[in-house]
């Protein structure tokens, strides 16, 4: 299979830093997305990366080790509004969608 | 650009019934994919289409399942007849042939089938 691995929950408080992991299948791999989802709406995109190394795109950045088969998500000075699930997206041929990590900020 | 378009937002329909889903993807995109949502599987991809030809529809529970795509701006995902199971979100979503910008994914279509 080509399994996608997340934690199912995280908890910060607002301003804080949450670094979301995201472990996959290497082999075929092409592309590792990420994507977030509030309630009830549909995911939106916020990173590709496709070469090792960090990706930073204002407050949110995302690392990808290809020979590691892992990848993170940081996002930083966190916001309420960023209370969301973020689904960790691989790409083998087709993008394929992890279960998604339900990031929860108190104030 | 009103991004990709899908009808109707909500359906609820009883068992047995058949229901078909809409999608029209941005102008210009030649990928488009139908994606099911549920809170027991996750995102699931059913099809997807490239210059509208589907290209890979293993994702397809079951024979009850059917999509199209005659032209460009326009696909559907019909279900006949429909069971309890069905019941879920069922977006679209379509992408430009290089994957820099991800997929856009339209709104959704919240299912019900009673």
């Amino acid at each position: 299979g080509q399994n996608i691995d997340q934690p199912t929950e995280m908890t910060a408080t607002e301003g804080a830093i949450v670094q979301i992991n995201c472990t996959y299948q290497t082999s075929g791999f092409n592309g590792l997305f990420w994507y977030q989802q509030h309630a009830g709406e549909a995911p939106t995109f916020l990173s590709y990366n496709v070469l090792d190394g960090l990706e930073e795109k204002g407050r949110f950045s995302s690392f990808l080790s290809r020979s590691k088969g892992y990848s993170y998500l940081l996002l930083k000075e966190l916001q309420m509004k960023d209370s969301a699930s973020y689904l960790c997206a691989a790409r083998w041929g087709k993008l394929q969608f992890g279960a998604g990590t339900q990031v929860v900020v108190t104030p | 650009d009103a991004g990709v378009i899908q009808s109707p937002r909500h359906e609820v329909t009883e068992m047995g019934q058949e229901v078909t889903l809409r999608c029209k993807p941005i102008s210009g995109h030649d990928y488009l994919f139908w994606y099911r949502q549920t809170m027991m599987r996750g995102l699931e991809l059913l099809i997807y289409f490239n210059n509208n030809v589907p290209i890979d529809d293993s994702g397809m529970p079951e024979d009850r399942f059917s999509a199209k795509m005659p032209n460009a701006s326009f696909s559907t995902l019909k279900i006949q007849p429909s069971e309890p199971r069905d019941s879920a979100v069922y977006f679209c979503a379509s992408s430009a042939g290089g994957a820099r910008y991800g997929y856009t994914f339209g709104s959704g279509t919240r299912l019900t089938v009673v």
